[in-house]
């Protein structure tokens, strides 16, 4: 299995406080996404990074902000929460563009 | 833009093939991935078409058409382990678009 930890894995956090969501990998891939996933929707990209400090929007992008500081972390940031960003929260890690991507566990949001 | 479409349920009896359509019109492609998802995990790869054909690995086979911008999951032989999300996704240069998925049921 790749070496890809999200944390947390649950969160509950009260509307208008803000929320860090993290993505840690040990295989030194360059590519890193992270989803979001809701019934009938699917997947959602919401960013994406393709190196350190190279960051770029997805679909559904308002609300959130991401940070690569170093290849092994993708952070991804709601700055005040709304209810309407209560998901499942999927990061994804990829060796190169085009091949598959491993994704984590997942991070279960509430929003209340 | 990414508009990629997947029937939402299927119903299929153990020991039975089902086939998964899937049908994309994106703005830029390099190729189709099938990703399996059970209830509360994280979807795992299944499969890659870059080119037009089939690929088949074990019970699982895939078919792309670029020209025709569809694929097909091909599941045979059935197995109740089998229930689970099917998601179809298309990669564009840096980035990986997924259909909503189809949920496959396999009864006895």
């Amino acid at each position: 299995d790749a070496g890809i930890t999200q944390s947390p894995r649950h969160k509950v956090t009260e509307t208008g406080t803000p929320v860090t969501l993290r993505c840690h990998q040990t295989e030194n891939h360059r590519y890193m996404y992270w989803y979001r996933q809701d019934p009938g929707h699917g997947l959602r990209l919401i960013h994406y990074s393709y190196g350190v400090k190279d960051t770029d929007k997805g679909e559904v992008s308002d609300g959130y902000s991401v940070s690569r500081s170093k290849t092994e972390d993708f952070l991804l940031t709601l700055e005040s929460a709304t209810s309407s960003q209560t998901s499942v929260y999927f990061c994804a890690i990829s060796p190169i563009s085009n091949t598959e991507a491993f994704f984590g566990q997942g991070t279960r949001l509430t929003v209340v | 833009g990414q508009n990629i479409d997947q029937p939402t349920e299927m119903t299929a009896t153990e020991g039975a093939i089902v086939q998964i359509n899937c049908t994309y019109q994106t703005s830029g492609f390099n190729g189709l991935f099938w990703y399996q998802q059970h209830a509360g995990e994280a979807p795992t790869f299944l499969s890659y078409n870059v080119l037009d054909g089939l690929e088949e690995k074990g019970r699982f086979s895939s078919f792309l058409s670029r020209s025709k911008g569809y694929s097909y999951l091909l599941l045979k032989e059935l197995q109740m382990k089998d229930s689970a999300s099917y998601l179809c996704a298309v990669t564009n240069d840096y980035k990986l678009s997924f259909g909503a998925g189809t949920t496959v049921t396999v009864r006895a």
